[in-house]
């Protein structure tokens, strides 16, 4: 079965460190990769997406993420976090071949950044 | 980046009675449209993908005669919960995906807050 694994369900970081929220997937093919940031009673937000090229996608906000193919992997990074960014944190997966594939969601990294 | 809206945002109704969402793509045209509801501290789980003109497509175990989706043009959706019950509260939120671009992302509304008393 396709999935999308975030292994950690909360990640605390003080303000100025940097980040990493992971992500690994379960998707045959080279699946289309996105990351979502949601704020409470909110949406979600776009913040990034891997389709091909370099592996280093650039996003909003600062973050990046870093697609690594033979470890199945779209973790998400940013060098010096933010109060600001405390929110809860999606990654997903499209896979490729359809238009009307369905995006998979990881269950949500919730982030922390104390001041 | 395209816009994707929600209406109402939040609603409090009484049982039995049934509750209309809508949901607009703002900037662009989407042929399809996606429903998800999300439990407080969940991931979003998929309802169903409504397609302009036709017959939307329920994931497995969610009720169509309950959850009436309706994507009579390029630009709006509804979702309307039928005959409402406290169970039925939850986060319901939409999203859209641009037809004139292959490798669209999804982009979400705000969602609606849904309280059945």
């Amino acid at each position: 079965a396709q999935s999308v694994a975030q292994p950690e369900d909360q990640v605390n970081v003080a303000e100025g460190n940097p980040l990493t929220v992971k992500c690994t997937y379960s998707v045959s093919g080279n699946p289309y990769l996105f990351w979502y940031v949601q704020y409470p009673n909110r949406g979600l937000q776009f913040l990034l997406k891997y389709i091909t090229g370099d592996n280093l996608v650039k996003g909003s906000y600062g973050f990046e993420a870093e697609f690594n193919k033979s470890q199945t992997s779209f973790h998400l990074k940013k060098p010096s976090a933010l109060v600001s960014d405390s929110a809860l944190y999606f990654c997903a997966v499209r896979p490729r071949g359809s238009s009307a594939s369905k995006i998979i969601f990881g269950s949500g990294t919730r982030l922390s950044i104390r001041p | 980046g395209a816009v994707v809206s929600q209406h109402p945002s939040r609603v409090i109704c009484k049982s039995g009675t049934s509750v209309k969402i809508e949901c607009r793509s703002l900037d662009f045209q989407a042929t399809t449209m996606f429903w998800y509801r999300q439990f407080p501290k969940q991931s979003l789980m998929l309802m169903a993908t409504s397609n302009e003109g036709s017959k939307a497509t329920y994931e497995q175990g969610v009720e169509k005669d309950k959850f009436l989706i309706n994507h009579a043009s390029l630009t709006l959706s509804t979702l309307t919960v039928t005959s409402a019950h406290p169970e039925d509260s939850s986060f319901y939120i939409c999203s859209a995906r641009d037809r004139g671009l292959v490798f669209s992302e999804q982009f979400f509304g705000p969602g609606t807050r849904l309280t059945v008393l």
